[in-house]
């Protein structure tokens, strides 16, 4: 399995509070990714990295922002959580080679009362 | 507007017998394809997948079709298993350098013993 940690598993927060989760890797993969995971939608991209402090938009990144100070290291912040970002979120990560897959960390369930 | 279709959102089909799980798609761009599986409270397993030049992909049980004028993909499991009861997601790629992919929605797959 690849070397990729999320933290927390599970968080119960309120609305307007502010969330990070942490993806962690142990691959030295170069590129990042952030999903989230709601019924009838399958998999949809929040945001992704190709490098240290180089992130861009994905499909849904509105009241998300992310960082990357570190190869191994990206975060998710929620700066005022509403209940619409109540999901399950997912790390992956993939090769700089082309046409690679990614591989995914096994999720953060967060909910937003 | 959903560039990748799972039309069928659940699939039962008898132990020892063929899986097809079937994905559209409507981007001409895309060249790489991907499945993954996806069993509860887990993150999403690479499972195989196929580049446009090429129209079969095998790997032991599981093979990949694609149909580049259908723009038609899919999955065959032979023989079926009942570990294999899971979510499968298509998902696509344009080959662009950060290796983004766009998934589908998911197809339940059940296999009875």
């Amino acid at each position: 399995d690849a070397g990729i940690t999320q933290s927390p598993r599970h968080k119960v927060t309120e609305t307007g509070t502010p969330v990070t989760l942490r993806c962690h890797q142990t691959e030295n993969h170069r590129y990042m990714y952030w999903y989230r995971q709601d019924p009838g939608h399958g998999l949809r991209l929040i945001h992704y990295s190709y490098g240290v402090k180089d992130t861009d938009k994905g499909e849904v990144s509105d009241g998300y922002s992310v960082s990357r100070s570190k190869t191994e290291d990206f975060l998710l912040t929620l700066e005022s959580a509403t209940s619409s970002q109540t999901s399950v979120y997912f790390c992956a990560i993939s090769d700089y080679l082309l046409n690679q897959p990614q591989h995914f960390g096994d999720g953060t369930r967060l909910s937003i009362l | 507007d959903q560039q990748v279709k799972q039309n069928s959102p659940s699939l039962s089909v008898q132990e020892g017998r063929i899986s097809i799980l079937n994905c559209d798609y409507t981007n001409s761009m895309f060249d790489y394809f991907l499945w993954y599986k996806k069993y509860p409270a887990e993150g999403p397993t690479f499972l195989i997948s196929i580049s446009s030049i090429k129209d079969k992909n095998e790997d032991g049980r599981f093979t990949v079709f694609l149909n580049k004028s259908a723009k038609h993909l899919s999955l065959h499991i032979v023989p079926s298993q009942p570990g294999d009861s899971a979510v499968y997601f298509c998902a696509a790629s344009d080959g662009g350098a950060t290796n983004k992919l766009i998934f589908g929605t998911g197809t339940l797959l059940a296999v009875q013993p």
